[in-house]
Order: structure tokens, then sequence, then C-alpha cells
């Protein structure tokens, strides 16, 4: 059974930075690429990063880009999301999600979210 | 920018048919495969169509997408609908910089 576990959210001031996690399990991680995908408060989903199987590929979208950092540890089944220079529109549910093969294809599993919030 | 966009929203009785349309910006929607998720209030997304018109497994017949025709559109239709349908529904895919872009998302509501 396929299972993503987020860690990492929680409470951040304008500006600072947080690391979020996905530990993965019940498939071969290496082989899939993986997704973060965000939701604000009351809004639609927006895709935010993905990355490769083998982790040498990377897409951002245009309003994380320079300042989020998608990586994987294929050696400890984890999917990470490091955020720099957060700002308040980051506030949202983040979602980590497996992709369909190995490069960026569309996602099939999800995980339950980890909830950001950028306030002072 | 590349974008896709649906209906705010659909209702319908149970046991009817509703289709949901989700229509590419520019290009051809063709170009990649779209993905269909849904989403119960409270909960995390789940995938009900992927690679245009595939069905994960769980996911009951009822469920069908399509790909096509002049519009630009890919579109996911649920027949015999039950009050467990009612979520919202996205559609998803890629633009030509193979950055992923979701549609702003269906409320259906069954009624």
């Amino acid at each position: 059974e396929v299972q993503l576990l987020e860690s990492g959210g929680g409470l951040v001031q304008p500006g600072g930075s947080l690391r979020l996690s996905c530990a993965a399990s019940g498939f071969t991680f290496r082989n899939y690429a993986m997704n973060w995908v965000r939701q604000a408060p009351g809004k639609g989903l927006e895709w935010v990063s993905d990355i490769n199987g083998g982790g040498g590929s990377t897409n951002y979208a245009d309003s994380v880009k320079g300042r989020f950092t998608i990586s994987r540890d294929n050696s400890k089944n984890t999917l990470y999301l490091q955020m720099n220079s957060l700002r308040a529109e980051d506030t949202a549910v983040y979602y980590c999600a497996k992709d369909l093969s190995r490069d960026p294809r569309g996602m099939d599993y999800w995980g339950q979210g980890t909830l950001v919030t950028v306030s002072s | 920018n590349f974008m896709l966009t649906q209906p705010h929203s659909v209702s319908e009785s149970p046991g009817k048919t509703v289709t949901i349309s989700c229509t590419g910006s520019s290009g051809s929607i063709a170009s990649n495969y779209v993905q269909w998720y849904q989403q119960r209030p409270g909960s995390a997304p789940t995938t009900v169509i992927y690679e245009d018109s595939q069905r994960p497994s769980g996911v009951p017949d009822r469920f069908s997408g399509s790909i096509g025709g002049s519009s630009n559109s890919a579109s996911l239709t649920i027949s015999g609908l039950k009050t467990e349908d009612e979520a919202d529904y996205y559609c998803q895919s890629y633009d030509s910089s193979h950055r992923g872009v979701f549609g702003g998302g269906t409320k259906l509501t069954v009624l």
C-alpha cells in the first residue's frame, strides 16, 4: 500500500524558512517522480514543484522559483521542500504526491498534507 | 501562460449523468496527459482519472475521461450519480515548459 506522510509544517514569520518532508513507503521510491502541490485556505489546488526519480531534473511554479528548492533522498525514501523567504501568500496545506512514472506525467497517490502558516 | 478552465459549479440529481469540461487556453490539450482529481471537503485529493482516460484501481467505472474535439477540451463524465460523488473536481496537465497546471476546480452538487 502506497503511503505518503508529510511533516514539517507550522507557523513561521514572513521572511523565514521551513523544510517540509514527505516519507514514502509501499513502492520503489527511486522509480517515480514526486510532486509538491499546495492549497491556500478556501482556494483551489496549485502545483508547486516536481522532481524526477533520479533527482537530477526539477521544475518550479513561477510563484516559488528562486525561493523554494525540491530535493529527494532515495536512500531514505524521502522527499523534501526547502522553503525560504516565506510570504503570507505561501500559507497553505502542502501535499506531496507520487507521480505516475520516473519523469513527471501526473499524480496518482497523495499524502494527507501539512499546514504552513506564514504570519507575524 | 497556459491555463485550464473549468466551470465553477455543476449540479445534477442522483442517478443522472454529469460531464465536467476542462478547456486549454492555447496549443493542444492533447500535447500532455490530463488527470482528474476528486477532493471531498476536509480531505486530501484522490486521483479518479489519469492519462486522459485511465481509471486507478478502486475507482468505479461510472467515472470516465476523454480528450479531443474542436474545443481543445478534456472531459470527466460521471454516470449513475451518487451522493458520495459530491466533491470538488480538478483537472491537471502541463504547460510547454513542463510545469504542472491545475484547473480552477468544479464543485459538483448531487441533489
